[in-house]
């Protein structure tokens, strides 16, 4: 299958830093990224989708001044999460995908392997 | 928003036995459907792709069946093995992907 490749792997910071996560497309152009939460014994949380070039459409609850989406290109995705708190420390995985549906092509998702943050 | 279940929570059994892991979800309006497994600390793999004009899919051990128009989806595992222990999530494609809680499935020796 596709390979999304996914850094930093993990990252400690100190509160009140912002930390860059970037999620790439290795093999083929992804026209939609996803970007998703997951707390310790829980489930993946959708937070942002975001379609190259525009902007991402945030998930209700999701505080879009505080996760800053951008997807500038149809390899790169980066998640930056401002002013970090302790409480948003938790697992970030990005997710790729091809094509819309509709517009043919395989509309399969590719996840990366996440990137654990701990915010101190 | 999609709401996606998934039955059981948890499953405790022992090495060899067929299993069925139940999904089901809100909006009968998908593309298409994927299983994957995700094991403690790790990122998603995916195991399945099942598209709606799709009844089942097959990989291996693993079997996916499709009923778009209940909302429901079924991963069976045959022969279980050890190496089977691992959340199982399944992922409905609604132009996004939401998941389910997923199954916890630990499979003992």
């Amino acid at each position: 299958g596709a390979v999304v490749s996914q850094h930093p792997s993990w990252v400690i910071c100190k509160s009140g830093t912002s930390v860059k996560i970037e999620c790439r497309s290795l093999d083929f152009q992804a026209t939609t990224m996803f970007w998703y939460r997951q707390f310790p014994k829980q489930s993946l949380m959708l937070m942002a989708t975001s379609n190259e070039g525009s902007k991402a459409t945030y998930e209700q609850g999701v505080e879009k001044d505080k996760f800053l989406i951008n997807h500038a290109s149809l390899t790169l995705s980066t998640l930056t999460v401002t002013s970090a708190h302790p409480e948003d420390s938790s697992f970030y995985i990005c997710s790729a995908r091809a094509q819309r549906p509709g517009q043919g092509g395989s509309t399969e998702a590719f996840f990366g392997q996440g990137t654990r943050l701990t915010v101190v | 928003k999609q709401e996606v279940t998934q039955i059981p929570a948890a499953l405790s059994v022992p090495e060899g036995e067929n299993l069925v892991l139940n999904c089901s979800f809100t909006d009968s309006a998908i593309y298409n459907l994927q299983w994957f497994r995700q094991d403690p600390g790790k990122g998603l793999t995916s195991l399945l792709l099942i598209q709606s004009s799709q009844r089942e899919q097959t990989s291996g051990r693993l079997n996916a069946s499709l009923d778009k128009s209940s909302g429901r989806s079924t991963l069976y595992i045959a022969a279980s093995q050890p190496g089977d222990s691992a959340t199982y999530l399944c992922a409905p494609h609604f132009n996004k992907f939401y998941f389910g809680s997923g199954t916890k499935l630990n499979v003992k020796p």
